[in-house]
């Protein structure tokens, strides 16, 4: 355990659908990171929070979004789903904002239908 | 621009045989690595890591990895291989001194193991 804990653990949708993904990082973390793993893509960088603060951006798409709350936990959001948006999103906490171990969560599976 | 790869997508070891997966990096810097491990349905937990220093690395499950600068490689090792170990292995590399920071993973090498 990674102490890093992710909600939902599934979660099923319908095409041009909205859903949250909630992530909770490790007790004294204060960076927060999304990937996303798919078949075709692999493991993919989305973004990284800091205090609250976006600190780095990767392939993430303008129909997604993120933001990191007061208390530190983080929530994904993405709209106007598409079938290709069918991935397992994880989420990652580290102490600093810099490079250092990131501890991963157990993930998200999303299917759009 | 920074990349991994791994050569071998899937590997078939025997119970008790000696494993080695590879691990190439495209890098500037000295750059920050990482082998993680993904079981089925699992999430990736983190098997050892690569900052500076000793160039090789113990980790956890008696797994330990090699940084070599003259090939840009870090191959993960484990001497003796348990049914247990079968899943699958990412190696990553990470921006040093950058305002924020991302992984880079590779694609991946998942690990058979047969009695």
């Amino acid at each position: 355990d990674s102490g890093v804990t992710q909600t939902p653990k599934h979660l099923i949708t319908a095409t041009g659908q909205r859903v949250t993904l909630r992530c909770s990082p490790r007790s004294g973390d204060l960076s927060v990171y999304w990937y996303q793993q798919s078949l075709d893509q692999g493991l993919q960088f989305l973004i990284q929070y800091y205090n609250g603060e976006e600190r780095a951006k990767g392939n993430i798409l303008e129909r997604f979004s993120a933001q990191q709350f007061p208390d530190l936990h983080s929530e994904l959001n993405l709209s106007s789903l598409e079938l290709g948006d069918s991935a397992l999103y994880f989420c990652a906490s580290s102490e600093g904002p810099h490079q250092e171990t990131q501890y991963f969560g157990p993930g998200t599976r999303l299917l759009v239908l | 621009a920074q990349s991994v790869t791994q050569p071998d997508i899937h590997i078939t070891v025997s119970e008790g045989a000696s494993l080695e997966l590879r691990c190439n990096y495209s890098y500037g810097a000295t750059p920050y690595l990482f082998w993680y491990v993904q079981s089925p349905g699992q999430g990736l937990q983190l098997l050892l890591k690569y900052f500076s220093g000793d160039t090789l690395v113990q980790g956890i499950k008696g797994f330990e990895a090699e940084f070599k600068r003259s090939q840009s490689s870090f191959n993960l090792r484990k001497p003796s291989v348990h049914w247990s170990d079968a899943a699958e292995y990412f190696c990553a590399v990470g921006e040093a001194n950058q305002a924020g920071t991302a992984l880079i993973f590779g694609k991946g090498t998942t690990l058979s193991v047969s009695s």
